[in-house]
C-alpha cells in the first residue's frame, strides 16, 4: 500500500525567512517515483518537480530545494527566502507500480508580508 | 501552449440534476484522470481512461459517470448530484498511466461545484 505523510498542516512564514516542508512516504514498491505540486489559491494544480526512486540526488531550482533521502523515506522542498507568491497548498505525491497518483494531505503555506 | 482545460471555471445545479463537467486537452496524452478534492483536502481519483479503457476506482459511487468521445475530450456525469458532491473537481493527463513512469500529470483549472 502507498501512504504519503505531510505532517505539517499549516506553516506561516514571514517573507524571506527560509521554510521547509516536510514529506514521508510508504510503499514497498522497489521502483517509484515521487513529486511534489503547488495549488494557489485559484485551484489548480501546478507540477513543480518529480523524483525516481533510483535517483537520491538532490536538486536546486531558484529559491526552491528537494532533499531525498531514502534511508528516513523522506522527501523534503524547501523554498529559500520565501515571497507572497509562494502562498499556496503544497501536495507530495507517490505513484508505484500500477497505481495511480497517490497525494498526501498538503501543506498550506502562508507567507507574510 | 499545449495544455488541459475545464469548463466552467464554477458549475452551480440543484439537487438531483443531472450535471456534466468537460475537459480538453491539447497535449495528446493517452491517459485522462478525473480527481474530487473537497475543501481542504487532498484530490481524490475517482476514475482514468487509457485511451478508451475505463478505470473506475472502487470506491467511486455509481453516481458518477464518464465519457470519452475522443483523445481529446473527456467528460463527468454526476447522474443526481447531492450535497456532498459539492467539490472542485479536477481533470488531468499523462501520456502513461500511473506508476509505470515519472512522467507528472497535467492538471486543468477545475471546476468548481456548488449543489443548491
Amino acid at each position: 500500500a502507498q501512504k504519503v505523510t505531510q505532517a505539517q498542516t499549516e506553516i506561516s512564514v514571514v517573507e524571506k525567512e527560509d521554510v521547509t516542508l516536510d514529506c514521508v512516504y510508504e510503499t514497498r514498491d522497489t521502483t517509484y517515483y515521487l513529486f511534489w505540486y503547488k495549488q494557489p489559491p485559484s485551484g489548480e494544480l501546478v507540477f513543480l518537480i518529480r523524483r525516481n526512486s533510483f535517483d537520491e540526488q538532490n536538486e536546486i531550482s531558484g529559491r526552491y530545494s528537494w532533499n531525498f533521502q531514502k534511508s528516513t523515506s523522506s522527501f523534503n522542498f524547501t523554498i529559500t527566502a520565501s515571497q507572497v507568491v509562494d502562498s499556496a497548498v503544497y501536495f507530495c505525491a507517490l505513484t508505484a507500480g500500477a497505481n495511480n497518483l497517490f497525494f498526501g494531505t498538503g501543506t498550506r503555506l502562508t507567507v507574510i508580508p | 501552449d499545449a495544455m488541459v482545460i475545464q469548463n466552467p471555471r464554477y458549475q452551480v445545479t440543484q439537487f438531483g440534476k443531472p450535471v456534466t463537467l468537460s475537459c480538453s486537452q491539447t497535449l495528446n496524452h493517452n491517459v485522462m484522470y478525473w480527481y474530487q478534492q473537497k475543501s481542504s483536502q487532498a484530490p481524490k481519483l475517482l476514475f482514468h481512461y487509457y485511451d478508451k479503457d475505463f478505470n473506475n476506482e472502487a470506491d467511486t459511487p455509481d453516481n458518477f459517470q464518464s465519457r470519452r468521445p475522443n483523445t481529446s475530450f473527456c467528460f463527468l456525469d454526476i447522474r443526481s448530484p447531492g450535497l456532498g458532491d459539492a467539490a472542485m473537481y479536477l481533470c488531468a493527463t499523462s501520456g502513461i498511466p500511473g506508476g509505470y513512469s515519472n512522467q507528472p500529470q497535467h492538471f486543468g483549472d477545475g471546476t468548481r461545484l456548488s449543489i443548491l
